[in-house]
């Protein structure tokens, strides 16, 4: 049983479509975030999801929106796709907001914007 | 601003071959430092925490080593299955919310 399950597991698109990836865990943590990826393996943080709190917001764009309808789901929207937004996409889980260091992956969402 | 710097970028090894990965950083106060293996198309995979210098972890074929501006990850006797990036991060800052901040990551490569 998946503890961390991100959707779609890729996802190719034109510049400017706008799009979505969904991501759920099974394991009872209260903490969630999304990490991105680049082509040179560096990952970021973009946002963390306290019980459906937002506690971290980095310096992404506008055109990123982070949901969190409840504390086991965090889904990431992008508006008005650029190429640069290509990438891979992690969720990731922790117990609480204290405890980020063992955070839970998910196996990712590999984004490609042409 | 935190910094991690792991090196070297890329490792090749015979299986059997003992070596270590680097992990240097620069960070305001320094809250723990974690090692990850990821694998290909893949999420990474939490190995290790690290609090203060001196603290030692194993796993297996894994011991990582913490001092105050760096951290090792020794492989000792590693087979192909070791094969892996593997990253370090480090939390630093305030008590809540706190982000990590990851290196490149090593990519290791253990021949048979």
């Amino acid at each position: 049983d998946t503890a961390v399950s991100q959707t779609p597991k890729y996802l190719v698109t034109q510049m400017g479509n706008d799009k979505s990836i969904k991501c759920e865990q099974n394991l009872g943590h209260d903490t969630m975030y999304w990490y991105k990826q680049d082509s040179k393996k560096f990952l970021k943080i973009m946002f963390s999801y306290n019980n459906k709190e937002l506690i971290i917001n980095e310096t992404v764009p506008n055109r990123f929106s982070p949901k969190s309808p409840d504390k086991a789901h965090l889904n990431l929207h992008i508006n008005s796709l650029e190429l640069g937004d290509s990438a891979v996409y992690f969720c990731a889980s922790s117990l609480t907001p204290t405890n980020t260091g063992e955070l839970f992956f998910g196996e990712g969402s590999r984004l490609t914007v042409l | 601003e935190d910094q991690v710097t792991q090196s070297p970028e890329a490792l090749r090894l015979q299986e059997g071959e003992s070596s270590s990965l680097n992990c240097s950083y620069t960070v305001s106060g320094l809250r723990g430092l974690f090692w990850y293996r990821q694998d290909p198309g893949k999420g990474p995979e939490f190995l290790f925490t690290l609090y203060s210098a001196g603290e030692e972890k194993e796993k297996e074929r894994l011991k990582a080593t913490l001092t105050k501006k760096e951290s090792f990850l020794h492989i000792t006797a590693p087979k192909p299955e070791d094969s892996a990036t593997y990253l370090c991060a480090v939390q630093a800052g305030e008590t809540s919310g706190s982000r990590l901040t990851f290196g490149e990551g090593t990519q290791l490569t253990v021949n048979p």
